[in-house]
């Protein structure tokens, strides 16, 4: 059983572009949560996400960020016209219910 | 969410035991607590979790004081691999919400 796959690994693009992170969760889980960690600092909790619902996007930018989990394919996040404090560590992670949480390897973004 | 509190960072010698002390004076009686570790330039990886009674798995061991205000997680032997800053986080029983990350304790093993 894979572990969670994240892609790429890491991206690079220029101020105003768009950045397209992806997330595949382990075999089974229904359940993707989204994080953020800024250098030197924590991780932050962005958005959850259920097969085709979003349950709670409180950590969420409310201008230029959304994500999905479609019904089949991996949970995208989506971050429009990227400006330099985008620039952080994204991690997906994956449960199949309430238990523990499996993390993928994350996708650094660098924006230049 | 109820809260916890860790040191900022500890310090160990390498294959000499580990107490990672979390204080969570705020807990009610349906929260697990959790512990995940953040190796550098990884994810975060689940080490245990557990409710009231001591836990043990391969990792680690995991240490509830008796009023649940406070835990330990225990390394037996710690490796140089297992520098990492480690999180205890608090998770009410059926919830399906997000785990809310703190600051955690940053761990440092000497050879």
């Amino acid at each position: 059983n894979a572990g969670v796959m994240q892609n790429p690994r890491h991206l690079v693009r220029r101020r105003g572009q768009e950045a397209r992170l992806r997330c595949s969760p382990m075999k089974g889980h229904s359940h993707v949560y989204w994080y953020r960690q800024l250098p030197e600092e924590g991780l932050k909790f962005m958005v959850y996400l259920q097969k085709e619902n979003i349950i709670d996007e409180s950590g969420m930018p409310k201008e230029r960020f959304s994500a999905e989990f479609p019904k089949e394919g991996p949970s995208i996040l989506r971050i429009q016209q990227v400006v330099r404090g985008d620039s952080a560590a994204y991690f997906c992670a994956s449960s199949p219910r309430n238990t523990e949480a499996f993390f993928g390897q994350g996708t650094r973004l660098t924006v230049v | 969410d109820a809260k916890t509190t860790q040191p900022n960072s500890m310090e160990s010698n390498e294959e000499e035991p580990v107490h990672l002390p979390c204080n969570h004076s705020t807990i009610s009686g349906t929260d697990y607590i959790h512990w995940y570790r953040q190796l550098p330039s990884q994810g975060p990886e689940y080490v245990i979790h557990g409710l009231t009674s001591n836990v043990n798995n391969r990792m680690a061991s995991l240490a509830i004081a008796e009023d649940r205000k406070s835990s330990t997680l225990i390394l037996h032997r710690a490796t140089l691999r297992d520098a990492a800053v480690y999180y205890c986080i608090l998770r009410p029983e059926g919830s399906q919400g997000n785990l809310i990350f703190g600051k955690g304790t940053k761990l440092s093993v000497k050879p």
